[in-house]
């Protein structure tokens, strides 16, 4: 399966400040997604990001407040903006991919965001 | 759209019982149905996962059920170890993406 790497893994933030996550995959892959886990909840998905077009939102979640890129097909950044503590949650990036056969979807180890 | 619905929430077992957990879903359009383990301060590991095409699926400790019919599915596991102490979650992939369900915290004591 891939691999994925989150940055950051952890950060406080004031409220009202904006903080972009990157989530970078060793290989290749059609599908990205952006997922939120708020503390002992389960996960909900923000977002599916498209490489070269916009991010497809689910329902509750809006680009103004969570801009998402895919400049390419390894790498993806996402923003959550004008923070309040209702922000704080984890935030997780997963990849559904194909290498020689399928392998479901992966996800990286997140990134544990605070607003204070 | 998908709603997964997923029980216990909490399960508790003695080391070498069984445990077992159970997910429904609502869309009949989903036809892949995984399961993660997530240790504190992890992300989900993928555990193991069923396609609509089979009905049970068994890696080594681990099976995994499904009945299309009645829309559940259900996660096996034997022989529980301490380590196997962790937050489980179902999910079910009716398009391109996965819903989860809300997660079952299991607890083995030794």
């Amino acid at each position: 399966s891939a691999v994925i790497s989150q940055k950051p893994s952890r950060d406080i933030c004031q409220r009202g400040t904006s903080l972009t996550i990157q989530c970078q995959v060793d290989s290749q892959v059609t599908m990205m997604f952006w997922y939120r886990q708020q503390p002992g909840q389960s996960l909900t998905l923000i977002a599916t990001a498209n490489q070269g077009s916009e991010a497809t939102y689910e329902s509750g979640f809006v680009i103004d407040k969570f801009p998402i890129s895919r400049p390419n097909l390894t790498f993806s950044t996402l923003t959550v903006s004008n923070m309040s503590p209702e922000d704080s949650s984890i935030y997780l990036c997963s990849v559904e991919g194909y290498g020689g056969e399928y392998y479901g979807y992966t996800f990286g180890s997140g990134t544990r965001l605070t607003v204070v | 759209g998908e709603n997964v619905e997923q029980h216990p929430s909490t399960l508790s077992v003695q080391e070498g019982d069984s445990a077992v957990i159970k997910c429904t879903y609502s869309d009949s359009a989903s036809n892949y149905f995984p399961w993660y383990k997530q240790e504190l301060g992890k992300g989900p590991q993928l555990i193991i996962d069923i396609r609509s095409n089979v009905g049970e699926k068994k890696d080594q400790r681990i099976a995994v059920t499904l009945n299309k019919t009645a829309k559940h599915f259900s996660l096996h596991i034997t022989e529980t170890q301490p380590e196997d102490s962790a937050v489980y979650f179902c999910a079910a992939s009716p398009t391109d993406k996965l819903i989860f369900g809300t997660g079952t915290r299991l607890q083995v004591f030794p």
